[in-house]
């Protein structure tokens, strides 16, 4: 049973370019959670997709975007990239209906902007 | 809204001896909280979550923490150390459908 998947594993961008960061959740679950992670910090929460639609949302910039596919895969887009988006981009996935409601994190996607 | 706070940023101790990572959280209602660790270079892994069941919850590798009401804690705690458990330690409590992650505390055990 594949666990959260991430691609791509690093990435490099020039500032101002925009990226596609992309996540596969645990078999049987039904939403994904998008993280970010800049170095020394704990995780900071970007929005969740549950039913293809963004059902809650954290303190960002509306330069992060992102969409749930009908397979519950997810994207995470960020348009006009500044250096300070340089971080570890992390996907959670859970089962939306579950009461425990835990997560279940990727390894993550190290993007680098230049 | 809810938060947490890890009153330690970096805790050192020597192999075989316990471990004590603290958090305090803050919330307006019966939370849930828990626990996760990550290893250099590799995701975020859970030890251990509770839900307002048992207030002493076990976990994986050891690891169990103690929900305390009247002092709003989450204290994780093992025995005896290993070298393995080197890592950086989060504390989390759930605010409606996401996390909120505490900054984290980074465990080193000295040989």
């Amino acid at each position: 049973d594949a666990g959260v998947t991430q691609s791509p594993t690093h990435l490099i961008k020039t500032r101002g370019q925009q990226v596609t960061l992309r996540c596969s959740p645990k078999s049987g679950h039904d939403t994904v959670s998008w993280y970010q992670q800049a170095l020394g910090q704990g995780p900071q929460f970007i929005f969740q997709y549950y039913e293809e639609e963004e059902r809650q949302r954290g303190n960002f910039p509306d330069r992060f975007s992102g969409h749930q596919f009908p397979n519950y895969s997810s994207e995470l887009n960020v348009n006009a990239l500044l250096l300070g988006d340089s971080a570890l981009y992390l996907c959670a996935s859970s089962l939306g209906s579950s009461r425990a409601n835990e997560q279940y994190f990727g390894p993550g996607t190290r993007l680098t902007v230049t | 809204a809810q938060s947490v706070t890890q009153l330690d940023s970096h805790v050192s101790v020597s192999e075989g001896t316990p471990v004590l990572l603290r958090c305090n959280y803050s919330s307006s209602y019966s939370p849930s909280l828990f626990w996760y660790v990550q290893h250099p270079n590799k995701g975020l892994q859970l030890l251990l979550k509770y839900t307002s069941a048992a207030t002493l919850v076990k976990g994986i590798n050891g690891f169990e923490a103690e929900f305390k009401k009247s002092e709003t804690s989450f204290h994780l705690t093992k025995p005896s150390a290993h070298m393995s458990d080197a890592a950086e330690y989060f504390c989390v409590v759930r605010n409606g459908q996401n996390f909120v992650f505490g900054p984290g505390t980074r465990l080193s055990v000295l040989p």
